[in-house]
């Protein structure tokens, strides 16, 4: 068991153009999680998965973005026509899913939009 | 709204001293408390948690103490060592009402002098 990992671990894009990365969760966790992080702050919430479902989506979570996990494993994080504002660490954590379950965090992907 | 609050941005502490990290909150809805430590270009890495119906969790040099009735929680690392060197982020969450997300604090900067 290697832990929670994403790719890529840092984007470089222009404004306007699409992103996805991408969270492979440690194996038998149900729970999985994304979180964005900016300079100078902590994580904050954006969206998480119970197996395959989607069960809670932050307001940060504009139309622009969408988060799939299919067959309930990995899961994709798509940025549809990035802004200097999504400039920030995507991280993805994952859990067993029980109510005090520790979720774990991955390295992240570090996203600048230009 | 900063639900979880880290008042400190950077503690200095001599090798072998204690190291005290504060959080406050503000919900009374979060029952569950996480301290994770992140080192540049990493993602965030667990390492104590305490539920609300203890006041205090030890684990080796770490021990996590929570006041509801002020609520507040802190972090004791003692002795401090080099590689605690890093920055320490409070999280909250209110399992027992549904909300397994984490609310994280801003973060503090731990610095520990050899």
């Amino acid at each position: 068991d290697t832990g929670v990992s994403q790719n890529p671990r840092h984007k470089i894009t222009k404004r306007g153009q699409n992103v996805t990365f991408r969270c492979d969760p440690i194996s038998e966790h149900n729970r999985l999680y994304w979180y964005r992080q900016t300079l100078g702050q902590g994580p904050e919430f954006l969206t998480y998965f119970q197996n395959e479902a989607q069960l809670e989506k932050s307001r940060l979570l504009s139309d622009r973005f969408s988060a799939e996990r299919p067959k309930g494993s990995f899961s994709t994080l798509e940025i549809q026509r990035t802004e200097q504002g999504d400039s920030a660490m995507y991280l993805c954590a994952s859990s067993l899913g029980r109510f005090t379950d520790t979720q774990y965090f991955g390295p992240g992907t570090r996203l600048t939009v230009l | 709204d900063q639900q979880v609050k880290q008042n400190s941005p950077s503690l200095s502490v001599q090798e072998g001293r204690i190291s005290i990290l504060n959080c406050d909150y503000t919900n009374s809805m979060f029952d569950y408390f996480l301290w994770y430590k992140k080192y540049p270009a990493e993602g965030p890495t667990f390492l104590i948690s305490i539920s609300s119906i203890k006041d205090k969790n030890e684990d080796g040099r770490f021990t996590v103490f929570l006041n509801k009735s002020a609520k507040h929680l802190s972090l004791h690392i003692v002795p401090s060592q080099p590689g605690d060197s890093a920055v320490y982020f409070c999280a909250a969450s209110g399992v027992n009402f549904g909300n397994e997300k984490l609310t994280f604090g801003t973060g503090t900067r731990l610095t520990i002098i050899p």
